[in-house]
């Protein structure tokens, strides 16, 4: 079953406004990660937190993490046209050793409006 | 550096047939994987394999195996293909409590 679920499902806002998307996990995790999907395309890995980290920044990106409430968020600033994309979070789940894979929600499909 | 290279990216079958998907990285990751993405869906763990020599069933391993060749290569098999294989399947790697690099992915349609 899947571990993360995103929340929304799809978002649409204007070019140059915030976006941001949650995700709720089950179980205890080493880590959390955020992945982009442009259509047809395979997935890009945009950040990475720990468990023992509460926020992390990447260029326009920023997650939070927060274990007792097993959710994140991710928050895109100064959304551009080509920010449209699906993102998803994965959880790689503390009862594996770091290598027996990732479990991925469902995603959020960000569109940008020009 | 071509990071995680699937083949092919097409492929049409008729039920019954059987296909090999071939995965190689050039990143010198210890695991590698095996996923499997329906419309609407995120991505669903099939098999995959920790280090050279070991591999594992994931999430949904029916219908399919899988063979870790060596540390580059982890192919994925179809041994009698369904409908319900229809699907996009995307190989990736890492290395411990890392990010995974995935492959641009193969879109498997089984008539």
């Amino acid at each position: 079953s899947q571990q993360g679920e995103e929340d929304p499902q799809a978002l649409s806002i204007q070019e140059g406004e915030n976006a941001t998307m949650n995700c709720s996990y089950k179980t205890s995790i080493n880590n959390l990660q955020w992945y982009r999907q442009n259509s047809g395309r395979g997935l890009v890995h945009l950040i990475l937190i720990r468990s023992n980290e509460r926020e992390k920044h990447s260029g326009r990106l920023r997650v939070t993490l927060d274990t007792s409430k097993k959710s994140s968020s991710l928050l895109i600033t100064a959304s551009r046209a080509a920010d449209t994309a699906s993102y998803f979070c994965a959880t790689d789940d503390h009862s594996g050793g770091g290598a027996d894979g990732l479990t991925f929600g469902k995603g959020t499909h960000l569109i940008i409006q020009p | 550096n071509a990071g995680v290279t699937q083949t092919p990216k097409f492929q049409v079958l008729k039920t019954g047939q059987s296909m090999t998907l071939q995965c190689a990285q050039d990143m010198n990751h210890n695991s590698m994987y095996w996923y499997r993405q329906d419309p609407g869906m995120g991505l669903r763990l099939i098999y995959y394999s920790a280090s050279e020599g070991t591999t594992d069933k994931g999430e949904v391993p029916n219908g399919y195996n899988v063979s870790r060749l060596n540390k580059r290569e982890f192919s994925l098999r179809l041994e009698s293909a369904a409908p319900s294989q229809t699907s996009v399947y995307f190989c990736a790697s890492s290395g411990s409590y890392t990010e995974a690099f995935f492959g641009q992915g193969t879109r498997l349609t089984v008539v």
